[in-house]
């Protein structure tokens, strides 16, 4: 089954900051999902990437599917962007992906 | 689309009572997923159901759990007795398919005293 790890857990940063998340997992898989936990509660899928690198607005991420590892990177941070990071990945190679193991996530505030 | 419904979005009930928790798919998803969410265990997969049938209920922590996908537009997921442990919240999914980018709910805030 596959383990997955983020660091840091906690990050707090100045508005303006470049921000690197990083997310490892044990076992091959055919695409890692990046999601946003807003302050109150809600969830919002950001990426799913299979290789490579994806953007949307500021955020970019990237995944190196041989190291089994993917960032996620926030340019030009924002007090809004103010939320929990969470990376997931399916729980085995192969089968069914819809069954999802969720890193512990990481906290990031960005003071202004 | 209004996006995956799930309610009610606060539960507080005693220890020993039912707890049904509901939501409402984005229409077209075939894939339903519900997750269980706590401070301790992050984010946790329960149970999921591909075209209202059960795929994968490895995640459903024992025989008080329970889930059903009556029809492709509603489902639920019924713990009885509760108990205090089950205090977390609880967000439904859905997607266009298993790999595919999933769309959270608001999520029920359950709280069992």
């Amino acid at each position: 089954k596959n383990e997955v790890e983020q660091s840091p857990q906690n990050l707090t940063a100045q508005e303006g900051e470049f921000i690197t998340i990083n997310c490892s997992y044990s076992v091959g898989i055919s695409a890692l999902h990046w999601l946003q936990q807003h302050p109150g509660g809600g969830i919002v899928s950001l990426f799913m990437l299979s290789s490579g690198k994806k953007k949307h607005g500021r955020l970019i991420a990237t995944i190196n599917i041989q190291e089994k590892h993917s960032s996620l990177h926030i340019t030009a941070s924002h007090p809004r962007d103010s939320a929990v990071y969470i990376c997931a990945a399916p729980a085995q190679y192969g089968g069914s992906q819809g069954n999802l193991i969720f890193g512990k996530g990481t906290k990031l505030s960005v003071k202004p | 689309d209004a996006g995956v419904i799930q309610s009610p979005r606060h539960e507080v009930t005693e220890m020993g009572q039912e707890v049904t928790l509901r939501c409402k798919p984005i229409s077209g998803h075939d894939y339903l997923f519900w997750y269980r969410q706590t401070m301790m265990r992050g984010l946790e997969l329960l149970i999921y159901f591909n075209n209202n049938v059960p795929i994968d209920d490895s995640g459903m922590p024992e025989d008080r759990f329970s889930a059903k996908m009556p029809n492709a537009s509603f489902s639920t997921l019924k713990i009885q007795p509760s108990e205090p442990r089950d205090s977390a919240v609880y967000f439904c999914a859905s997607s266009t398919g298993g790999g595919e980018t999933q769309y959270f709910g608001p999520g029920t805030r359950l709280l069992v005293l």
